[in-house]
């Protein structure tokens, strides 16, 4: 049974310049979440798919956009990057089981450096 | 605001001794708990969890406690192992109906001394 896969694992970028990450779900999984960790700092909330929509959304820019595909992988896209955008992101994948949303797992997330 | 925290920055033990690690949430609305393990370099791994209907739930060598009238949660770590070693965050679900999103605390790194 694969887990949440990741890719790329690392990533260099220069200001300015936009990324691109993706991400498969656990098998039998129909939502991802996307988070930002910073070096030292749990995990930010960036926003969630499901159904090939963004149903919820944290407190960051518009800078940073995603997509749902039907077969339920997902990419976060980030536009104009700045250096504090270098940090490890996340993917979680989880069920929305009986109407409501079941236990998150994680990716090994993609490493960002923002030079 | 919503937030969760931890009280302990780090922690360390001996091998073998028991482990317990505390965290501090602040939204009485939510429901539903969390404790991931996170080892460096990976992603972090789930552990337990808890829904506000429960005071304790166990699995194998973890057992988590959750005190709503204080709005604390807990995780103990029986005979601790050097594969133990990683940073602990507990996470609290915010549901607005069937959606949610994790609030991650900063974390708790646990050091097993052998």
């Amino acid at each position: 049974d694969a887990g949440v896969t990741q890719s790329p694992t690392h990533l260099i970028k220069t200001r300015g310049q936009q990324v691109t990450l993706r991400c498969s779900p656990k098998s039998g999984h129909d939502t991802v979440s996307w988070y930002q960790q910073a070096l030292g700092q749990g995990p930010q909330f960036i926003f969630q798919y499901y159904e090939e929509e963004e149903r919820q959304r944290g407190n960051f820019p518009d800078r940073f956009s995603g997509h749902q595909f039907p077969n339920y992988s997902s990419e976060l896209n980030v536009n104009a990057l700045l250096l504090g955008d270098s940090a490890l992101y996340l993917c979680a994948s989880s069920l929305v089981g009986r109407g409501r949303e079941e236990t998150q797992y994680f990716g090994p997330g993609t490493r960002l450096l923002v030079l | 605001g919503e937030s969760v925290g931890l009280h302990l920055p780090t922690l360390s033990v001996q091998e073998g001794d028991n482990s317990i690690i505390n965290c501090a949430y602040s939204n009485s609305a939510s429901d539903y708990f969390i404790w991931y393990k996170q080892e460096s370099g990976k992603g972090p791994q789930f552990i337990i969890d808890i829904r506000s209907n429960m005071d304790k739930r166990q699995g194998q060598r973890v057992t988590v406690l959750l005190n709503k009238t204080v709005k604390h949660l807990s995780l103990q770590i029986a005979a601790t192992q050097p594969g133990d070693s990683a940073v602990y965050f507990c996470a609290e679900n915010s549901y607005r109906g069937s959606q949610g999103n994790l609030i991650f605390g900063k974390g708790t790194k646990l050091s097993v001394k052998p």
